[in-house]
């Protein structure tokens, strides 16, 4: 089964509505769990990185009152997307990083599946 | 501040050819350079690379690191139509405190196989 699961895969919805997106790692703790953006043609970029217990660290040019993220649990992260705009438009991806001894020992990362998000 | 190119950024082939995609790197404490498939959905892990030198392969695909070069090659050899995706090269990055990582991407190449 999947190491993380990300939830919803696609939403579409109207400009102005505020989008809750869901990371889930399933079969180990994750102390950071981390937040991309990919827009068509371009690679992943970071747009934050969430600690479980205490604020998120965001990037450079990302807003933080409009990209709010919740990490309350070793399991549980979430991205909310408030009052979004068409220009919100974007595959948004999560990623979780096993502490030690957790998850796959190869990989330093494990993503979702992504959500698609539409702004109409 | 860490920084990935790969090159090229697109490539066209017919199935049956070989490809060799590059990843060049500039970190501060290299520990690792990963590489990626993506398709429709998030990437896939392909390889891990550490050591300068050692190959690693899985089926069609290997890769290699050149830690003097400061670059590494992922090639594919008679590629299949379902080769065509975005390759992803990737650093991490270690944070302080929890023992987890950062990962910094390069733009990606991307390839497509037609038949």
């Amino acid at each position: 089964g999947a190491v993380v699961s990300q939830h919803p895969s696609r939403v579409i919805c109207k400009s102005g509505t505020s989008v809750k997106i869901e990371c889930r790692s399933l079969d180990f703790q994750a102390t950071t769990m981390f937040w991309y953006r990919q827009f068509p043609k371009q690679s992943l970029m970071l747009m934050a990185t969430s600690n479980e217990g205490s604020k998120a660290t965001y990037e450079q040019g990302v807003e933080k009152d409009k990209f709010l993220i919740n990490h309350a649990s070793l399991t549980l992260s979430t991205l909310t997307v408030t009052s979004a705009h068409p220009e919100d438009s974007s595959f948004y991806i999560c990623s979780a990083s096993s502490i030690r001894g957790g998850g796959r020992s190869n990989q330093p990362q494990h993503f979702g599946d992504g959500t698609r998000l539409s702004i109409l | 501040e860490d920084k990935v190119v790969q090159s090229p950024l697109s490539l066209v082939v017919h199935e049956g050819d070989t490809v060799t995609l590059n990843c060049s790197y500039e970190v501060t404490n290299f520990r690792s350079l990963l590489w990626y498939k993506q398709e429709k959905k998030a990437p896939t892990f392909l390889f891990m690379l550490t050591s300068s030198g050692i190959e690693k392969k899985s089926g069609r695909l290997s890769s290699i690191l050149d830690k003097k070069e400061l670059s590494s090659i992922l090639n594919i050899t008679a590629t299949q139509t379902g080769d065509s995706a975005i390759y992803l090269c990737a650093v991490p990055r270690s944070l302080p405190g929890a023992g987890s990582y950062q990962l910094t991407f390069g733009k990606g190449t991307k390839l497509s196989v037609i038949p």
